[in-house]
């Protein structure tokens, strides 16, 4: 059973990196064809994606946070991991990592798998 | 502002039929597929309909979507006190300004 646990710190202050860890456990990162996402939501609201990294080590990130946004793996830990740079209180939101539907083949945007979420508060 | 237009809120009684839409336009949902999540309060979203009208296993019958040009629809029959929930559309964006993941705004179903 493939299950996903992020972590990391719930506060971060402004213009600072935001850090965030998502352990994978039945799956590996880099040898079981998926794609792994990253997706928000602020407090009360709708859902944002923020961008994928698949097996092969290729990320995607969306237009409005690309500049700011570095999605990577480490697999020795079978983790994938999120850096956001320059964060101001626009960033506080709930984050999540999760699993594209498609395996071995092209990206979907269907997300069948989920962590619980970690929420991120940025302070100033 | 979502890119995907949905109804902020919807309503039915149990064992109703409800539809929820979503609207988009020919760079996302008029090209791609479209999915569906239910979040139920303080937990994560959980795929409900992908590819426009698949069920991942274990997702009831009772739901079922379908597409149609720029928009696409969810409905929920023989509705479930346990159906309220938020719902949420999503396909892919694929415009000059780029591409991405993007979602509706969620509709709030309440069963009456």
């Amino acid at each position: 059973q493939v299950q996903l646990q992020e972590s990391g710190p719930g506060l971060v202050k402004a213009s600072q990196t935001l850090s965030l860890t998502c352990t994978v456990s039945g799956a590996s990162v880099n040898t079981g064809g998926y794609f792994w996402s990253w997706i928000r939501q602020h407090p009360g609201k709708g859902l944002e994606w923020i961008g994928y990294i698949d097996y092969t080590g290729t990320t995607s990130n969306t237009p409005s946070l690309k500049s700011r946004v570095t999605i990577s793996t480490d697999t020795s830990k079978n983790q994938l991991s999120l850096q956001l740079t320059s964060v101001t209180a626009a960033d506080t939101a709930v984050y999540y990592c999760a699993r594209d539907h498609s395996r071995f083949g092209e990206f979907s945007g269907a997300f069948d798998l989920w962590g619980q979420g970690t929420l991120v508060t940025v302070s100033s | 502002q979502s890119v995907l237009t949905q109804p902020p809120s919807a309503s039915g009684t149990p064992g109703q039929r409800v539809t929820i839409s979503c609207s988009g336009s020919r760079s996302n949902i008029g090209i791609n597929n479209v999915h569906w999540y239910q979040q139920l309060p303080g937990t994560a979203p959980k795929l409900l309909i992908y590819k426009n009208d698949q069920r991942p296993s274990g997702v009831p019958d009772r739901f079922s979507g379908s597409k149609s040009g720029t928009s696409a629809s969810l409905a929920i029959s023989g509705l479930r006190s346990e159906d309220e929930a938020v719902y949420y559309c999503s396909t892919w964006e694929d415009n000059l300004s780029g591409l991405g993941v993007v979602f509706g705004g969620g509709t709030k179903l309440t069963v009456l």
